[in-house]
């Protein structure tokens, strides 16, 4: 069974700080990786998506990627107290499973003023 | 872009009884649509893959009798429960994935049905 493994938090960072979000997977021909951020009660928002190994930065967050390691990170910077959410890393493997997503537990994490 | 709508955001029904949530791409068409059920502090499920003109493909321990899906057109896909139970209270949230979008296989998630059977 593929499985995508997230410390569940709530991890608290201070505003301003870098917060740092972990992921594993056990797939290893995923080859499509997203991150979701939910607020309570909302439906999930994509934030960013990577394919390749590296990093991809966009505005405050950047994406990382190692498939060595089957691992995939989000990095937020400068965190703001609205950035507090429940972030939710999302995996889709290449071929077959008809495009679904594995999603993990998802990660609190809460922005302290 | 890439905006998905569900109809209604929360509904209240009478044990027994079937609800039908509807969800829509606006701005898109959507070969595929995706169900999930997501309970309170628990992650997302995927219940079943929706696709235009054919029938919907259920994940294992999901009753396609009970979750009865119809992907009629390319922006439209409607998924009732039958029968309600307590236990089927949650939030339901729709996903869809554009046809004429990048290689990328993005899900745009609509804003969820929270559904309360008494």
């Amino acid at each position: 069974q593929k499985e995508v493994e997230q410390n569940s938090g709530p991890l608290s960072v201070p505003e301003g700080a870098i917060a740092s979000l972990n992921c594993t997977y056990s797939d290893r021909v995923s080859q499509s990786f997203f991150w979701y951020r939910q607020y309570s009660g909302k439906s999930p928002e994509l934030i960013m998506s990577i394919y390749s190994n590296g990093d991809k930065e966009d505005g405050r967050f950047t994406a990382q990627l190692n498939k060595a390691s089957q691992y995939v990170s989000l990095l937020i910077r400068d965190s703001q107290p609205s950035d507090s959410a429940t972030y939710l890393c999302a995996v889709k493997e290449f071929t077959g499973g008809g495009n679904k997503l594995t999603f993990g537990t998802g990660t609190q994490l809460k922005v302290e003023l | 872009g890439a905006v998905v709508s569900q109809h209604p955001s929360w509904v209240i029904c009478k044990s027994g009884t079937s609800v039908k949530i509807e969800c829509r791409s606006l701005d898109f068409q959507a070969t595929t649509m995706f169900w999930y059920r997501q309970f309170p502090k628990q992650s997302l499920m995927l219940m079943a893959t929706s696709n235009e003109g054919s029938k919907a493909t259920y994940e294992q321990g999901v009753e396609k009798d009970k979750f009865l899906i119809n992907h009629a057109s390319l922006t439209l896909s409607t998924l009732t429960v039958t029968s309600a139970h307590p236990e089927d209270s949650s939030f339901y949230i729709c996903s869809a994935r554009s046809y004429a979008t990048n290689s990328y296989n993005e899900q745009f998630f609509g804003p969820g049905t929270r559904l309360t059977v008494l």
